[in-house]
């Protein structure tokens, strides 16, 4: 079965970095698009980053783009978020998410999910 | 970039009613690419409806979903104790691929 397992999290100081990590499993990642999603405490989903299966496209909300750096693993099966330039902002239980439709970005919902992890940008 | 507006924000309704959340779009979503996602507290989302219409594996035939353009429903046919949750729409046509802000179904 799917697996998607997030880790990295944690508490960080305004300003500094921190690389997520998502372990899938279950699934040929080589050929799926993967998309990071983080949600603030009490808050909705905000969409943060995609990559395509080959690593070749990637895309950015406007919340993240210039700080945030997706990228793949494909001998690993792992996905990671470089988080740069952290802000308060950025505090939330980031998710990673599987697009559901083989080698494709867009037009491809998100069929399974991580459990999450928290991140806490905090003095 | 498309903003998904859902409504009501809070919706009360006992076990066994018929439930209808709505999901409105700034602009045309391309080709009914259009998800319904539930989240209960603690947990990832789960897919529930994809193609605005077509519910996703294993989810039961009382969840359905509708719509088309900008204008998107989901229907709980009647609602189980374990449908009290959040609800949120998203487009996946575009990006960036915007959520809704949800619409939390609670138990009168």
């Amino acid at each position: 079965q799917v697996q998607l397992v997030e880790s990295g999290g944690g508490v960080v100081q305004p300003g500094r970095s921190l690389r997520l990590s998502c372990a899938a499993s279950g699934f040929t990642f080589s050929s799926y698009g993967m998309h990071w999603v983080r949600q603030a405490p009490g808050k909705g989903l905000e969409w943060v980053a995609v990559i395509s299966y080959d690593g070749s496209n990637k895309y950015y909300g406007d919340s993240v783009k210039g700080r945030f750096t997706i990228s793949r693993d494909n001998s690993k099966n792992t996905l990671y978020l470089q988080m740069n330039s952290l802000r308060a902002e950025d505090t939330a239980v980031y998710y990673c998410a599987k697009a559901d439709k083989v080698l494709m970005v867009y037009a491809s919902c998100f069929d399974y999910w991580g459990q999450g992890t928290l991140v806490t940008v905090s003095s | 970039e498309i903003v998904l507006t859902q409504s009501p924000g809070t919706l009360s309704l006992s076990p066994g009613e018929r439930a209808t959340l709505s999901c409105r779009a700034s602009q045309s979503v391309s080709s009914t690419y259009l998800a319904w996602y539930q989240q209960k507290p603690g947990q990832a989302p789960r897919l529930l409806i994809y193609g605005a219409s077509s519910r996703a594996t294993g989810i039961p035939d009382r969840f359905s979903g509708s719509g088309s353009g900008t204008d998107f429903t989901l229907t709980i046919s009647r609602l189980e104790p374990e449908d009290f949750a959040v609800y949120c729409c998203q487009q996946y046509g575009s990006s960036p691929f915007t959520f809704g802000q949800g619409t939390k179904l609670e138990i009168k």
